[in-house]
């Protein structure tokens, strides 16, 4: 039992380079999140999914896609990268509603010059 | 509209002195509080769940209570090792959201 895992640790883009953000999970949960976190910004929420096939929209989506082809894992897009997304990218993923540890993934930090 | 709000932004206390971190929120269909702790450079550690107006969860010297419309992170006599940043969660049931508080950055100093 992994938990969480994140692929890659650390990247460098150059503007207008696309990348994809690999998250897994092996503890058949069912929600997964996407979250980037920026000094004095908290946590904010890209894009989530409730179950294997569907995806939604957070609070900061612009710039990012997703998918949910399997249910352990949770992809994050970056088609065309820019300076502002320059973050810390963290995924995280819980069983189902009232089932409550919530486990995170350790980040991916992105820098795009 | 969802929202979440911490505060303060930022504790000092000393070593031993009790105190309480504030979490304010609007959710359609509160399905769970999450209060986490996080490290400089890592990702949040899970603390606890709480689900209903007046549950209590304790560990070690922290204490995490839930109102209608707030919980309450209690630390009593905190010890340096308890510096971190705390962040609050709420989940809607609606919608699935998992929406985060800005944090409380606790600094213990001996």
């Amino acid at each position: 039992n992994a938990g969480v895992t994140q692929t890659p640790k650390f990247r460098v883009l150059k503007t207008g380079q696309s990348m994809t953000l690999l998250c897994a999970q092996d503890m058949n949960h069912e929600y997964m999140y996407w979250y980037r976190q920026d000094p004095g910004m908290g946590l904010r929420l890209i894009h989530y999914s409730v179950g294997e096939g569907t995806t939604a929209k957070g609070e900061v989506p612009d710039g990012y896609n997703v998918s949910r082809l399997k249910k352990q894992n949770f992809l994050l897009g970056l088609e065309s990268a820019a300076p502002s997304q320059t973050s810390v990218y963290f995924c995280a993923s819980i069983r189902t509603p009232g089932q409550g540890t919530q486990y995170f993934g350790p980040g991916t930090r992105l820098l795009v010059l | 509209e969802d929202q979440v709000t911490q505060s303060p932004e930022a504790l000092r206390l000393q070593e031993g002195e009790s105190s309480s971190l504030n979490c304010s929120y609007t959710v359609s269909g509160l399905r769970g509080l999450f209060w986490y702790r996080q490290d400089p450079g890592k990702g949040p550690e899970f603390l606890f769940t709480l689900y209903s107006a007046g549950e209590e969860k304790e560990k070690e010297r922290l204490k995490a209570t839930l109102t209608k419309k707030e919980s309450f992170l209690h630390i009593t006599a905190p010890k340096p090792e308890d510096s971190a940043t705390y962040l609050c969660a709420v989940l809607s049931g609606n919608t699935g959201k998992l929406i985060f508080g800005q944090g409380t950055t606790l600094q213990v100093k001996p």
